[in-house]
């Protein structure tokens, strides 16, 4: 079964680390296009951050600088290291897989897979 | 990056057809073929509707359709039913920051 798992939330305080992990199953990690989507308590879908199978990441605005997208190969699973983290981080966090077509062709922004999503509050 | 702009609500009645819209700008909806919509019921992930405007994944009934006009896509829901209330996403691929969502529309079958 094609399968998402996050883990690693929590409550954080402000300035604090966090490192979530999306553990993948029926697929590879490395063979796809993975990002990150966060959504705020009530309010909506926010693009975090994206790696690409041959490697290359980017990141929103809001979070750059800050938090580190990578995967372990050998795990099957993709990381989000969030640093110096602020109140207005406080979200659901999903890790989602990007589709594609059998040739490799991606339907760029479109995730087809979604974990159950992983809470992260930052608050003192 | 602004979000793209969506109704915060819609509704119709069982049997009916809605339509939800997505505006963006020549910066993304305008300019690529790379617009999703998702749907959300409460407390779940989103489940993905639509991909490049118009096209279903394997699995979504025929009722769901996309289009687009312009900087404007859209998403129908004919042949409403009590199944499809939800909060529905729009997304699109942007040139500055790769994808970005529109605000939500919270649809309601009365």
């Amino acid at each position: 079964e094609v399968q998402l798992v996050e883990t690693g939330g929590g409550l954080i305080q402000p300035g604090g680390s966090l490192r979530l992990s999306c553990a993948a199953s029926g697929f590879t990690v490395s063979s796809n296009y993975m990002s990150w989507v966060r959504q705020a308590p009530g309010k909506g879908l926010e693009w975090v951050s994206v790696i690409y199978s041959g490697g290359s990441t980017y990141y929103a605005d809001s979070v750059k600088g800050r938090f580190t997208i990578s995967r372990d190969n050998s795990k099957n699973t993709l990381y989000l290291q969030m640093n110096s983290l602020r109140a207005e981080d406080t979200a659901v966090y999903y890790c989602a897989r990007e589709g594609h077509d059998s040739s490799g062709y991606y339907y760029v922004g479109a995730f087809d897979i979604w974990g159950q999503g992983t809470m992260v509050t930052v608050s003192s | 990056q602004s979000a793209l702009t969506q109704p915060p609500s819609v509704s119709g009645s069982p049997g009916q057809s809605v339509t939800i819209s997505c505006t963006g700008t020549s910066s993304d909806v305008g300019s690529y073929n790379r617009v999703s919509w998702y749907q959300q019921p409460p407390g779940t992930a989103p489940k993905l509707m639509i991909y490049e405007v118009s096209n279903r994944p394997s699995g979504v009934p025929d009722r769901f359709s996309g289009s687009k006009s312009g900087n404007t896509a859209s998403l129908t829901i004919s042949g409403l039913q009590a199944e499809d209330e939800a909060d529905y996403y729009c997304s699109s691929y942007t040139s500055s920051s790769f994808v970005v969502f529109g605000g939500g529309t919270k649809l309601t079958v009365l």
